[in-house]
């Protein structure tokens, strides 16, 4: 079945440095990939839709140029939160569809803690 | 104001009972809904789908109905097992392709 590799799955930072999170699909293509983030007890909340060679879409209030996302292969997208606040810990999620499939498939999820 | 509600946070069964989890949705109009399990610090994984013009569907142990009219869904799981202990999710699906938007979620926990 199709997979989505999501690394690292827990990354502590400072505050003020960068992280990359890295959402690779295994053995299929995804043109598109969706950035959720998680906090306790709450609902996934979709921060941007990602889409192979071209820029991604956020949702109201996600601020571009603080969480990049680049989308440079049909297997491949990465989230960079930048210049990391205490604010910014939660649990993101990537997600892509394999065409043939009628759900979702989800990476692991990354828990991001800044200190 | 759009919202998907999962009305209960938790619920507690004995195992072989039956879990019901309800899914209520206001101001959108899906095209299909979906159900997905996730456990503790890991993504969700995929259950079922349902559509807009269907009315049940069933995979084992599990059966999803989905009624337009009153925008709601509900998820049952029969036989109950302890390892059903989980959150579940439910998610609406407006157009093919795009993002689905979720509910909180509903932890069910299966004593034996």
């Amino acid at each position: 079945g199709a997979v989505v590799s999501q690394h690292p799955s827990r990354v502590i930072c400072k505050s003020g440095t960068s992280v990359k999170i890295e959402c690779r699909s295994l053995d299929f293509q995804a043109t598109t990939m969706f950035w959720y983030r998680q906090f306790p007890k709450q609902s996934l909340m979709l921060m941007a839709t990602s889409n192979e060679g071209s820029k991604a879409t956020y949702e109201q209030g996600v601020e571009k140029d603080k969480f990049l996302i680049n989308h440079a292969s049909l297997t491949l997208s990465t989230l960079t939160v930048t210049s990391a606040h205490p604010e910014d810990s939660s649990f993101y999620i990537c997600s892509a569809r394999e065409g043939g499939n009628p759900g979702y498939t989800f990476g692991s999820g990354t828990r991001l803690t800044v200190v | 104001s759009q919202k998907i509600e999962q009305n209960s946070e938790a619920l507690n069964i004995q195992e072989g009972k039956t879990a019901t989890l309800t899914c209520n949705y206001t101001n959108y109009s899906p095209a299909y809904l979906q159900w997905y399990r996730q456990d503790p610090g890991r993504g969700p994984v995929f259950l079922l789908l349902i559509r807009e013009n269907e009315k049940e569907k069933r995979k084992e142990r599990l059966k999803v109905t989905f009624d337009t009219t009153l925008k709601q869904s509900l998820f049952h799981i029969t036989a109950s097992q302890p390892a059903d202990s989980a959150t579940y999710l439910c998610a609406l699906g407006e157009q093919a392709g795009t993002a689905l938007i979720f509910g909180k979620g509903t932890t069910l926990s299966v004593s034996s």
